[in-house]
């Protein structure tokens, strides 16, 4: 069975704070990795990942994928109250796999003032 | 402008009622999901469809049920046989064009909250 585990479930931080979101995956015909940040509403996009090792950045949040330990990371540098959000992970299936996407549980991140 | 919609935004229903749950699109897209998302819990996938006229079970189907009739709608109906129906309800779709896949990802609607009383 597919699975994708994300930790911790949830985070606390104080502004100006970097954080270190986890993502890890078991699953069969993997293609790539996204990253979404939902608020109240729908998640939106932050980033896919295929390749092992290359980090992919957008302002204070870059992300990296290890397709040999089965894991990516996402980190937020000086974080602000607006990164309060979950974060949800998923696993992109390879072609012929209608499913599409997997997600994990999400982590929970809370940024006081 | 492009996009998916969902609607009602927010929805009451008594116990042993059913409801149906909508969603468009106007993106050409094929496929066509339902998520159950519940608090601080990540996305379930509940049903997807590939094409007009098909589709597929998800994780939790139970007490579920879904059409395509129509490529831009993929409406959700909320049966009484599901248990535990109060969520967020989230709709998605995408292309299955393999080359765009390459690169492209799914897009959501903005939500149903659904609360059963």
């Amino acid at each position: 069975e597919d699975k994708v585990v994300q930790s911790p479930l949830s985070l606390v931080v104080h502004e100006g704070d970097t954080v270190t979101l986890n993502c890890s995956y078991e699953v069969t015909n993997f293609r790539s990795l996204l990253w979404y940040k939902q608020e109240k509403k729908a998640p939106t996009f932050l980033f896919m990942l295929t390749s092992s090792g290359i980090e992919k950045k957008s302002g204070r949040l870059s992300s990296i994928l290890d397709k040999k330990e089965l894991f990516s990371i996402l980190n937020i540098t000086a974080t602000q109250t607006g990164d309060s959000a979950i974060y949800l992970c998923a696993v992109k299936l390879l072609a012929g796999s209608a499913r599409q996407l997997t997600f994990g549980s999400g982590t929970q991140l809370t940024v006081l003032p | 402008d492009g996009g998916i919609t969902q609607s009602p935004k927010y929805l009451f229903r008594k116990e042993g009622q059913n409801v149906t749950l909508s969603c468009e699109q106007n993106l050409n897209h094929d496929a066509m999901y339902w998520y159950r998302q519940d608090p601080g819990q990540g996305l379930r996938l509940i049903y997807y469809s590939q094409i007009v006229n098909d589709f597929q079970k998800g994780d939790i189907a139970e007490g579920y049920s879904v059409s395509r009739e129509k490529k831009e709608s993929f409406p959700l109906t909320v049966t009484s046989a599901q248990k535990n129906p109060t969520a967020f309800y989230l709709c998605a779709s995408s292309t299955r064009d393999e080359i765009a896949l390459l690169t492209d990802t799914q897009y959501f609607g903005p939500g149903t909250r659904l609360t059963v009383l």
